[in-house]
């Protein structure tokens, strides 16, 4: 079936660090692959999605490449800020219209 | 107006209870879900409904019975409820088939608690 799997955290950076988290993917055809956000006590978010191979995602300094050769979607942002403290959910979404979400890891950033 | 809104958001109840959520959209999307999430914050999907009809039932307990009397409503009813029920229950909503499904719009979660 299926999969995600991403970065285990929790990850806690400095302001102004650069970010890395780690997402590779499993599924058969052509998936939608997105990356969520959900800040506490709040549902998630989208936070940017890409729809095929090569493109890529960017949303509040975030950005994220589909790469079909090593199925994999990376989210990165250069210079993380304290309000990006939050927990990121990398995911994938079928042809079929079934979403599949890795474990989510939860990034604390520090002033 | 709030996209996809779920009530109660919180909910604290005894074992054995029956207990209900419900969760409205006004996106016009086609498809809605529920999804639990853990205290560990892993997200696991329950059901799925496309214009009123279930299109994915994951292996949920027979206790759960999700009901859509139209599209832009999607209940969640839990019978005789178990300390493992609790966690925060997410409804969330898409375009759906006509629209390649997509991104998922997710209401706030409701919170239960099981004593």
């Amino acid at each position: 079936g299926d999969s995600v799997t991403q970065m285990e955290g929790p990850v806690t950076l400095s302001e102004e660090a650069f970010l890395t988290i780690n997402c590779t993917y499993t599924a058969t055809g052509y998936p939608s692959l997105f990356w969520y956000v959900q800040y506490p006590g709040e549902g998630l978010q989208l936070l940017l999605k890409a729809t095929k191979a090569d493109d890529k995602g960017s949303n509040k300094g975030f950005e994220a490449t589909y790469r079909k050769e090593t199925t994999s979607f990376h989210l990165e942002k250069g210079s993380v800020q304290v309000s990006d403290s939050a927990v990121y959910f990398c995911a994938l979404t079928t042809n079929a219209g079934k979403s599949t979400f890795g474990d989510g890891t939860t990034l604390t950033v520090k002033p | 107006d709030t996209a996809v809104s779920q009530t109660p958001k919180y909910l604290v109840t005894q074992m054995g209870n029956d207990k209900s959520i419900k969760c409205e959209q006004n996106l016009g999307h086609d498809t809605m879900y529920w999804y639990k999430q853990d205290s560990k914050k892993f997200l696991k999907i329950m059901f799925s409904y496309n214009n009123k009809e279930l299109i994915i039932n994951e292996t949920v307990p027979n206790r759960f019975s999700p009901k859509s009397p139209d599209k832009a409503h999607l209940n969640l009813h839990i019978n005789s409820l178990e300390l493992g029920d609790s966690a925060v229950y997410f409804c969330a909503s898409s375009p759906g088939l006509a629209g390649g499904f997509g991104e998922l719009f997710f209401g706030e979660g409701s919170r239960l608690t099981v004593l």
